[in-house]
């Protein structure tokens, strides 16, 4: 089962926050975040589990509501180089299985 | 985190020939998989790679047309046969490990071959 990313694209400018969300209609284990650079491989930036707190490193966190099987990136004080496809990929039983990604959403930073 | 190449990077095909993509790993890892991503779309998964057995194909992929080897723990290839335009991709090896770069399971992409079919 796909899960359902929002919003599909987003223009920034320098030094403005976003919020980007992953959601599903089922149970979930772990969702993990990748930005994705045009011509590049997904680089993985956080996983957050089941039960777990939320995730952050430098100005970019995570959070992961059970209730809702959604999980939020939130881009605070944004850089030109956070711009990129963000995805979720996610997992629904534990370890071993791989994962399903969303169809991705399109940041740009403009200065 | 894993170092994870690929090789061919890229390449351009005929229609109707086979293309072996190459995918290692610098360390040993628990699974391995192969995604597709098109133009501008999402990661679709094609297959997990099996160590010392037949893959495991996701909806809409079959072995005839995607044959993939796993004979160790570091290394897999996958084979896109009879290629035609609608072939044409990108192709990504990823892999999974626990405490490749903390304590659970993540999941690391390598840098992806990129194949034209004309």
């Amino acid at each position: 089962q796909q899960p359902v990313q929002s919003p599909q694209a987003v223009i920034l400018r320098e030094g403005e926050d976003a919020v980007i969300n992953c959601s599903s209609s089922k149970a979930l284990y772990s969702v993990h975040w990748y930005r994705q650079k045009h011509g590049e491989a997904p680089v993985f930036l956080m996983i957050l589990l089941k039960g777990g707190e939320q995730k952050g490193h430098d100005k970019i966190s995570a959070s992961f509501n059970e209730k809702k099987q959604q999980s939020s990136l939130y881009l605070t004080a944004s850089q030109l180089s956070y711009s990129g496809t963000y995805f979720c990929g996610t997992e629904m039983d534990s370890g071993n299985t791989p994962l399903v990604f969303g169809k991705g959403t399109r940041l740009s930073v403009i200065a | 985190s894993a170092v994870i190449s690929q090789k061919p990077s890229r390449d351009i095909c005929q229609r109707g020939t086979s293309l072996t993509i190459q995918c290692q790993v610098d360390s040993q890892v628990t699974m391995m998989f192969w995604y597709r991503q098109q133009p501008g779309q999402s990661l679709t998964l094609i297959a997990t790679a099996n160590q010392g057995s037949e893959a495991t194909y996701e909806s809409g992929f079959v072995i005839d047309k995607f044959p993939i080897s796993r004979p160790n723990l570091t290394f897999s290839t996958l084979t896109v046969s009879n290629m035609s335009p609608e072939d044409s991709s990108i192709y990504l090896c990823s892999v999974e490990g626990l405490g490749l770069a903390g304590p659970y399971n993540e999941q690391f992409f390598g840098p992806g071959t990129r194949l034209t079919v004309l």
